[in-house]
């Protein structure tokens, strides 16, 4: 089946620093790609959709200064969690959609504030 | 308030048979969707129904829909450990955007 690979699976960082989640879809041109959070022992929560060649659309109560998402290719979206908080702390999960609507997850980034 | 529901935990003993219930309130759904989540791993796929099915089966695997009563539910026939994860629901909007359950941890005892 197709394959949607993030990068990186785990990362730690200090109180203010940026970081970079890479959504990569493998095997197929992904026209949408979505961004989702998820808590400990909570429920996937949708933060954005993003097409490629197009701004992102965020879901109400998301920062759009704080996650910036960037499509630019049909095989790539990045995340960006900028000047990183400890409550952004999270587990953060990409899907990609094909032409036909089939969705695939990633794997999901952990990301830990310190 | 939650646009799907699920209940939050479901004890099993191995070789007994899972039923894991969903509820959701979105009767334009096209389709609905059964993920697992292992510790600190993404989603899985297990399978999908299109709204216009009632029930669908796939191994081990069958889903049973009941557009009526908004009413979805999984049934893992002769559960193994390996099946202990965290179950979603999830419906499709138009939009292809998912609305998800708060998950089913199913725990598989000896």
């Amino acid at each position: 089946g197709a394959v949607v690979s993030q990068h990186p699976s785990r990362v730690i960082c200090k109180s203010g620093t940026s970081v970079k989640i890479e959504c990569r879809s493998l095997d197929f041109q992904a026209t949408t790609m979505f961004w989702y959070r998820q808590f400990p022992k909570q429920s996937l929560m949708l933060m954005a959709t993003s097409n490629e060649g197009s701004k992102a659309t965020y879901e109400q109560g998301v920062e759009k200064d704080k996650f910036l998402i960037n499509h630019a290719s049909l095989t790539l979206s990045t995340l960006t969690v900028t000047s990183a908080h400890p409550e952004d702390s999270s587990f953060y999960i990409c899907s990609a959609s094909t032409v036909t609507g089939e969705l695939f997850f990633g794997e999901g980034s952990r990301l830990t504030v310190l | 308030g939650e646009d799907v529901e699920q209940s939050l935990f479901l004890s099993v003993r191995e070789g007994d048979s899972s039923v894991i219930n969903c509820t959701y309130t979105d009767s334009s759904s096209t389709y609905l969707y059964w993920y697992k989540q292992e510790p600190g791993a993404g989603l899985q796929l297990l399978t999908y129904i299109f709204s216009n099915m009632d029930m669908k089966q796939d191994q081990r695997l069958t889903v049973l829909l009941n557009k009526k009563d908004k009413h979805l539910s999984l049934r893992i026939a002769d559960t193994q450990t390996g099946d202990s994860a965290i179950y979603f629901c999830a419906e499709r909007r138009d939009d292809y955007k998912l609305s998800f359950g708060a998950g089913t941890t199913v725990t598989v005892r000896a």
